[in-house]
Parts: structure tokens; C-alpha cells; sequence
């Protein structure tokens, strides 16, 4: 019944390689987002798509790339991930009002 | 975040009192929402701010845009409060939420 769901629940990649972390929506709505948290702090926005075919991007886009390919589906991609890129990677669904609802989190250790 | 201030940033209380929790905002802030990170990570939706207050059982919020700040009242703490508080302020109707560090909220019994 989860709203908001993300794949993979946990990644560990090597330094260099492709990673493609997925969120999937059922609310319907037309804004999503993709954030990381780093320990002990708030989460900062990474890109964000107002609906399907556009991304924006955020507050730290660099070493980041996102596709929204439909209304339900938003990935965020790192080419070349780097160890400065572990972290825990949020996304989240938002309505006309920009209300946000969150998935559960996807943890990503770069070795 | 610079952004957005929140404090305390740590607090620990006795179950069944009561607490405030503030945002500070540095930006012009259109919305606040306030979350709930629980030890397991996941974000639970407390508010949904416009300038005003809500009230929801023992949780209570403000949210004041002219002096830039954001109140989160908790009355009656118990033991699954604990957990961090984040607020985020959405700046001029663009969506783009910006969050505070948090305060990692303690309930002991």
C-alpha cells in the first residue's frame, strides 16, 4: 500500500561504476524529488521533475542525473559514483499544494 | 542547515511533559512541514504549514511567515515521540523544500 516506494533498499557499488536508484509513485502526483541525508544532518535536494520528460535541478546536482520516463517513475543516476557519494537517498512525491510524501530511504556505500 | 535553523538540536524529556521545538528561517519560507524520523529512517508527515497554526492530538504547530519562524508543541510526551524532528521550508512557491538538521527528541520513562 506504500505510496512512495524505492529500489534498491540498500546498493554497495565500487568506485567508477554506473548506479541507478528507482522511485515509483501511486499518488499521482506531478512533482517528485530525490534527496540525500548525510549523518546527523537535514536532507538536501538533489533533482526534482515537475511531471514526465522534465527534471530540475537542485540544490547539489553535481555527479547526478535523474529521468522521469512517466507520471509514476523517477530515477536518479550516478555515472562514475565516488565514496563522497554514500549516503542515504530519499525520494518523495509532491501535489499542486507541495505537500511532500517520502519513500522509505535507499542506502548507498560507495567503496 | 545555514537556511534553516532548528533548535535545540538535542532534548531529552520525562515522559508526560511538554516541549517546544523552533525553526529559525532565513529564507522567505511560503510553507513548513514538519517530519518524524523514526530509528528505523522513515519520514512520517506530522504538519503541512501555511501561516497559522494546526493541531493535531497532543502535537500542536505555528507558523509565523512575517518573523520567519516555525513552532512544533508536543504536550504529554510518551516514549514513541522520540525519534528527529526535521522542519523544511518551502521557498516562494517553488517546491523545493530547504531542511534543518533536525533536534533528536530523547522520551525517558
Amino acid at each position: 500500500e506504500a505510496a512512495v516506494t524505492q529500489s534498491p533498499r540498500n546498493k554497495v557499488a565500487v568506485t567508477g561504476g554506473k548506479v541507478t536508484l528507482s522511485c515509483n509513485q501511486t499518488n499521482n502526483h506531478n512533482n517528485m524529488y530525490w534527496y540525500r541525508q548525510d549523518t546527523g544532518h537535514g536532507l538536501r535536494l538533489i533533482h526534482y521533475s515537475y511531471g514526465a520528460g522534465s527534471t530540475e535541478k537542485g540544490d547539489i546536482p553535481d555527479g547526478y542525473k535523474a529521468s522521469r520516463p512517466s507520471q509514476e517513475n523517477f530515477s536518479l543516476i550516478l555515472e562514475l559514483a565516488t565514496p563522497s557519494q554514500t549516503s542515504v537517498y530519499f525520494c518523495a512525491s509532491g501535489d499542486e499544494s507541495y505537500e511532500q510524501y517520502f519513500g522509505p530511504g535507499t542506502r548507498l556505500t560507495v567503496l | 542547515g545555514d537556511k534553516v535553523k532548528q533548535s535545540p538540536s538535542a532534548l531529552s524529556l520525562q515522559e508526560g511533559t511538554n516541549s517546544a521545538l523552533r525553526c529559525n528561517f532565513s529564507i522567505a519560507a511560503t510553507t513548513v512541514q514538519w517530519f518524524l524520523q523514526n530509528p528505523r529512517g522513515s519520514l512520517m508527515n506530522l504538519f503541512y504549514l501555511v501561516p497559522g497554526t494546526k493541531e493535531n492530538g497532543r502535537l500542536k504547530s505555528a507558523f509565523d511567515s512575517k518573523e520567519s519562524y516555525s513552532t512544533l508543541h508536543i504536550r504529554d510526551a510518551q516514549l514513541e515521540d522520540s525519534g528527529t524532528y526535521f522542519c523544511a521550508a518551502e521557498a516562494t512557491n517553488t517546491g523545493k523544500l530547504t531542511f534543518g538538521d533536525g533536534t533528536v527528541l530523547t522520551v525517558k520513562p
